[in-house]
């Protein structure tokens, strides 16, 4: 399979503790999101990377979470502090940029998180 | 306001009906327009874009844009049991995607 991976699938934690997602792109795509989406919502746009640098935070990301993509590969999303308002679904999609076309976003399953 | 809106349904069709799920927006900077399918616990996976005004045609899907207007359309022809999903309609300017909240959509045998 060589769509985008997300590990893990599902994750449960107590208020307080940290989590970190991890996510595989599709190899050879440069840009790579996240998102978060809760329920009855559509995904909510919190980062994206072109190769290893951050170029664009939403507002919604807030100092608790943290990004990564340290050799313009898979990257990771940590959460410190967990609040039960965290709890949602954390979609991974990477993407392709080319100068003056659409770059399409090609999606992860995703990593449900429960905070208890 | 948000900046994209989506009537969330449910929406519930026969078989065999025409379906017509649609968004406005406020932020005349967007210029691509996509329409995604999202089953239950998947990922959102791309049907249709857009590029500016005009309507796209792709099989059983059409994907209307009205930029005068900030409204955009999908329309599924002869509805399958099979498209039973959320649709989401999503626009971008650039390099982040902002989503509306996704209609549910069941197609009834």
């Amino acid at each position: 399979d060589t769509g985008v991976s997300q590990d893990p699938r599902h994750k449960i934690t107590k208020r307080g503790q940290n989590v970190t997602f991890r996510c595989d792109p599709i190899s050879e795509h440069n840009r790579l999101y996240w998102y978060r989406q809760t329920l009855g919502q559509g995904p909510e746009f919190l980062t994206y990377f072109q190769n290893e640098a951050q170029l664009e935070k939403s507002r919604l990301l807030s100092d608790r979470f943290s990004a990564e993509r340290p050799k313009g590969s898979f990257s990771t999303l940590e959460i410190q502090r967990t609040e039960q308002g965290d709890s949602a679904m954390y979609l991974c999609a990477s993407s392709l940029s080319t100068s003056g076309h659409y770059n399409e976003q090609f999606f992860g399953p995703g990593t449900r998180l429960t905070v208890l | 306001q948000k900046e994209v809106e989506q009537d969330p349904g449910p929406l519930s069709v026969p078989e065999g009906a025409i379906v017509s799920l649609n968004c406005t927006y406020s932020n005349s900077a967007f210029q691509y327009f996509m329409w995604y399918r999202q089953y239950s616990r998947k990922g959102p996976e791309l049907l249709m874009y857009t590029y500016s005004s005009g309507n796209k045609e792709d099989g059983r899907f059409t994907a209307q844009v009205d930029k005068s207007s900030k409204y955009i359309s999908l329309f599924i022809r002869d509805s399958q049991p099979s498209d039973s999903a959320t649709y989401l309609c999503a626009m971008s300017r650039s390099n982040d995607m902002r989503f509306g909240a996704g209609t549910r959509l069941t197609v009834k045998p």
